[in-house]
């Protein structure tokens, strides 16, 4: 069964820091994965969606992630954290071709960052 | 335009008593979907409703749970006899395509319900 896994429930930076939330995917084929934020108060958002195109995703407000066979991850990144990225951020991948509709959560990362 | 809303956004309810929430989906958006989300974890997938088709109920966690959606527009979500461990966000969401998993589902703020 397709399943993700955040590797952290909570990551705290320093504002101007680099940011790395970690993700490793399970799945029996080539699957789509996804970053979702979630602010607090705030709908989910999403942040970028890895389909098999290119490997390395870059998504909304500086955010990117890589794609990695090899090491069933696709781990979030931003060179630079600003004190607005503070929030919950869920790894998703998508369970099979024939319900692909039904999206598959981790169980989030609460990313701080401190002044 | 606005985005998907959701009605409560807060419910306190007492043990055994049926819920009843409201999902508002974006404009012409043919998918909508309905997910529980628990304290300090990852959502769960409840519904989801294609157009005309048969919704798909595989998540429902038992038949005390029901959604409803007329057409291509609101949806209801019914909890009835609620127990403590109903306790948990509810979340919508809505999409424009045909539902495929590629398709970017846009989600509203959430109900938080309580159960006492």
């Amino acid at each position: 069964a397709q399943s993700v896994t955040q590797l952290d429930s909570h990551v705290s930076v320093s504002e101007g820091t680099p940011v790395l939330l970690r993700c490793n995917y399970s799945s029996s084929y080539s699957p789509s994965l996804f970053w979702y934020v979630q602010h607090p108060n705030k709908g989910l958002q999403l942040l970028l969606k890895y389909t098999s195109a290119a490997t390395l995703v870059k998504g909304i407000n500086g955010f990117e992630a890589e794609f990695k066979k090899s090491e069933t991850s696709f781990h979030l990144t931003k060179p630079s954290a600003h004190m607005s990225d503070a929030a919950e951020y869920f790894c998703v991948v998508i369970p099979d071709e024939d319900s692909s509709y039904k999206l598959i959560f981790g169980s989030g990362t609460r990313l701080l960052v401190r002044p | 335009g606005a985005g998907v809303s959701q009605s409560p956004s807060n419910k306190v309810t007492e043990k055994g008593k049926d819920v009843e929430l409201r999902c508002d989906p974006i404009s012409g958006h043919t998918a909508l979907y309905w997910y529980r989300q628990r304290l300090g974890q990852g959502l769960e997938f409840l519904i989801y409703f294609q157009g005309n088709s048969a919704p798909d109920k595989s998540g429902l966690p038992s038949d005390r749970f029901s959604a409803e959606r007329t057409g291509e527009s609101v949806s209801t979500l019914t909890i009835q006899r609620t127990q403590q461990e109903d306790s948990a966000v509810y979340l919508c969401a809505s999409s424009p395509l045909m539902g495929f998993g590629t398709d970017t589902q846009y989600f509203g703020p959430g109900t938080r319900l309580t159960v006492l």
